[in-house]
Formats: C-alpha cells, sequence, structure tokens
C-alpha cells in the first residue's frame, strides 16, 4: 500500500539498549523528517533529511543516529536508550516541490525506555 | 531562529459555537504557516496552510485561519464547531531562509462539547 509506514508501532526497551525505528515511504519523496511528540513541548525535531546519503540535525538530535541509504527508508536509532527518550517518535515526508503543502506523517511510534 | 507559539493548552467550546484557536510566530523572512490535527493515536494530519496572497486560507473540514502579519499571528477558526472537531491541533511554521524544515508549536488541545 501506498503511504508512510513506521515500525514498530509500541517498543518497550531497557535503558542503555540500542533501538533503532524504522519508517518507509513509497512515494519517492527526497525529504523525511523525524519527530518526537512530548506532553507540553509539542514536536521536536530530531533529524532531517533532503535525500538519500544527505542528513542534518535539527533540534534535538543528541543520543539519535539517522542514516539513509536509500529515499524511501530513514531509520533512527537510539545508541544507548535514555529513560528522557520516551516519547512518541514521528515520521513524515514530504516531495520537495510540493514541501509548502505540507507533510505527511506515520502513525507513529510509541517507545517506552525502562 | 523560527519559533511557533500556542499560548492556549486547552481551548472549550459548546457545539454549534465558533471557535478559534490561536498561533503566533516569529521568522526572519516571509512565513510558510501550517495547521495540522491530531486525533488520539494517530498521526497529524494536514489541515491548511498559507503561502501567499488571500489572508484568510480555506482548508479541510470548514476549518479557515487567517493571517496577520502586523501580529505574527496565524490563528485558526471554525464557524460552528462540532464535537468531532475535539482532537489536538498544532500551528507550524517554514521560513523561506531556513531550508525546507518546519517548526511545530506545542500544540492545542481542543474540546467540544454537545
Amino acid at each position: 500500500d501506498a503511504g508512510i509506514t513506521q515500525s514498530p508501532r509500541y517498543k518497550i526497551t531497557e535503558t542503555g539498549r540500542q533501538v533503532t525505528l524504522m519508517c518507509h515511504q513509497t512515494w519517492s519523496h527526497s525529504y523525511m523528517f523525524w519527530y518526537r511528540q512530548d506532553l507540553g513541548h509539542g514536536l521536536r525535531l530530531i533529524y532531517y533529511s533532503a535525500a538519500a546519503d544527505i542528513t542534518d540535525k535539527g533540534e534535538v538530535p543528541d543520543g539519535y543516529v539517522v542514516s539513509r541509504s536509500k529515499t524511501e527508508n530513514f531509520p533512527l536509532t537510539l545508541e544507548s536508550a535514555t529513560r528522557s527518550q520516551t516519547s512518541v517518535y514521528f515520521c513524515a515526508s514530504s516531495d520537495p516541490y510540493r514541501v509548502n503543502y505540507g507533510y505527511t506523517f506515520g502513525s507513529g511510534t510509541r517507545l517506552t525506555v525502562v | 531562529a523560527q519559533s511557533v507559539a500556542q499560548p492556549e493548552d486547552q481551548v472549550n467550546v459548546a457545539e454549534g459555537n465558533p471557535l478559534t484557536v490561536k498561533c503566533t510566530y516569529s521568522v526572519s523572512g516571509n512565513p510558510y504557516l501550517f495547521w495540522y490535527v491530531q486525533y488520539p493515536n494517530r498521526g497529524l494530519q494536514f489541515l491548511l496552510k498559507y503561502i501567499t496572497g488571500d489572508n484568510l486560507v480555506k482548508g479541510s473540514y470548514g476549518f479557515e485561519a487567517e493571517f496577520n502579519k502586523s501580529q505574527t499571528s496565524f490563528h485558526l477558526k471554525k464557524p460552528s464547531a462540532l464535537v468531532s472537531d475535539s482532537a489536538l491541533y498544532f500551528c507550524a511554521v517554514r521560513d523561506e531562509t531556513g531550508g525546507f524544515k518546519t517548526i511545530f508549536g506545542a500544540g492545542t488541545r481542543l474540546f467540544v462539547k454537545a
């Protein structure tokens, strides 16, 4: 099905473990983004990417790593999870020629770090 | 740097009454402004945008927003609220000089009472 898919939907992990959140889109959008949603903070940009192999830091990149070897995939890795990274994570994508028409978001991954 | 403020954590309105959800922004250049809605356990959905032109823009589900450059505001409005409008609303801004990333506000929860 066309769209933007995030996996897993829910994840519980222990402090110090590495965890990877997956994001896959079927539109071949060049732009992709990772946000985290926390009460009182809204959505904060973690990393974004203009194209394959081009990534840049957002507002809150510390503790996260991204890669983009293929246009359609944009995984987010927490190298050593901390409790402060408990959050809901959203992936989004956009066609660069339609970036002013808003983003399309995935359904989110709820991550709990215990 | 661009920023967005949503001064109200929550807005309560009776069904059938008009609603307003407030948003102010700060950017260096001309702003591109957006409103998104989030229903429980879902990703964000695009509602409407302002890029240029008419200060009153219309979007999905009967929502509209008024751009006011002198007050740097972009308030979301609807003439007659529905119970089904109850959700979390996010204002977002992209700065024409800041690349293609979008910054989101903290969100405003709208409750519409029957």
